[in-house]
Parts: structure tokens; C-alpha cells; sequence
């Protein structure tokens, strides 16, 4: 089945520990993203990538870290979390840049104490 | 910064109405995308344009490029479409970064 899988799904952290979310996808997509969504600001692209080794920055990449070693995996690391970082976590994936069909993981929710 | 607007915010509907939500955007694209997210679930890809008219089932979504304007509209609505209903853009050239709208909320009653 042709899917995003993101893991972990529900995560409750502290401030300043070091936190890796993941994401694969099986569909030999090119390109892979993250986003963040929060109430009254909607979605909001944090990194990109649009091949291995090659990742660009969003909207509000501060405070994140991506990495694309491998065409299927995409992880979003958060170095340092704080509170505002506290928010519900997509990955998403399609065949070739922004222009195709995007294809979404489950979504992390993730907060910050 | 392409910026993007959709009406209306929030939409109540009775089951079988017409409905109509709307996507402005302020500079040029290279695709436009309809997405749906149920209450609690995930998002999902209903359309992706880049000009004309695209149609699945009831669910039809329209884009006047000049016009920077993209509708999506909803025939004979049914509960099971109360969802939020997102948009977003895609810039043009090497600009391969998306713009979301800030979604429109949709209650379809019985």
C-alpha cells in the first residue's frame, strides 16, 4: 500500500531535549516536506526537500533541522524544543516538487512542557 | 510571499445544498491544490490544478488563472463532507515552496 508513515504519532516532551520525528514514504517520490499546523494560523511549510542531499527552507524553519540521506526518509529534528514549538506535525510527499498530487503522512502531535 | 485567501472561513450547509468555497492568490503559480481534513483525521489530496476545471464525483474545482481564483464547489452535499477544506499554492518556477490558506470549515446537517 503506497503510504507516509510518521512516527511517533502523539509525543510529549520537555524543553531543550532533543526530539527526531520521522517520515517515510514508500512511493519513490522525489519530493518530501514538513509542515506545522496550529489553530487560526492553519498550515505552514517548515523544510523541503526535492532529492537526497537536497533540502531548502520553508516558511518558519527556525528552531528545526531536516535531512534527506536516503530518497525515502525525511526526518525533522528538533535540536532545542521549546513551547511554541508545541503543535500537530505533517509529512508529505509527491512525485516531482510542489506541482504533484501531495500525499500526507498521519500526523505527530507533539507538546512541549 | 505569495499570499492566500479563502471564503468563506466557515460554511453551514443543509444536506443536498450547493456549495461553493473560493481560494485567492496574489502572485503567479505554477499549481494549485484542494485538500480535505476531517475533524481529528489526516489531510488529503483532493485536486491539484494548474488551469481549467478538474471533476470527482460530486466535487468540482475550477481555476481562472488570470484572475488568480480558484473555486471548489460541492454538489448535492452530504454530511460525510463536513470537513475543513484547505487550499494551497504552489509558486512558479524554482520556487518550490507551498502556501497554504488558512482553510474554510464546513458543517453539512442531516
Amino acid at each position: 500500500e503506497a503510504q507516509v508513515t510518521q512516527n511517533p504519532r502523539y509525543l510529549i516532551t520537555v524543553t531543550g531535549k532533543k526530539l527526531t520525528v520521522t517520515c517515510s514514504q514508500n512511493m519513490n517520490h522525489e519530493y518530501m516536506s514538513w509542515y506545522r499546523q496550529d489553530p487560526g494560523l492553519g498550515l505552514r511549510q517548515i523544510y523541503y526537500s526535492m532529492n537526497v542531499e537536497v533540502t531548502d527552507k520553508g516558511d518558519v524553519p527556525e528552531g528545526y533541522k531536516v535531512s534527506r540521506k536516503e530518497k525515502r526518509n525525511f526526518p525533522l529534528i528538533l535540536e532545542s524544543p521549546s513551547p511554541n514549538q508545541t503543535s500537530l506535525y505533517f509529512c508529505a510527499s509527491s512525485r516531482d516538487r510542489g506541482t504533484e498530487t501531495q500525499y500526507f503522512g498521519p500526523g505527530t502531535r507533539l507538546l512541549v512542557l | 510571499k505569495n499570499e492566500v485567501e479563502q471564503s468563506p472561513q466557515n460554511l453551514t450547509a443543509q444536506e443536498g445544498e450547493f456549495i461553493t468555497i473560493n481560494c485567492s492568490y496574489s502572485v503567479g503559480i505554477s499549481a494549485l491544490h484542494w485538500l480535505q481534513q476531517h475533524p481529528g483525521g489526516g489531510i488529503v489530496s483532493l485536486f491539484m490544478l494548474s488551469s481549467g476545471k478538474k471533476k470527482h464525483g460530486r466535487l468540482i474545482a475550477t481555476i481562472n488563472i488570470q484572475e488568480k481564483h480558484s473555486s471548489l464547489h460541492i454538489t448535492a452535499s452530504h454530511p460525510r463532507d463536513s470537513a475543513v477544506y484547505i487550499c494551497a499554492v504552489n509558486g512558479g518556477g524554482s520556487n518550490y515552496k507551498l502556501t497554504f490558506g488558512k482553510g474554510t470549515l464546513l458543517t453539512v446537517n442531516p
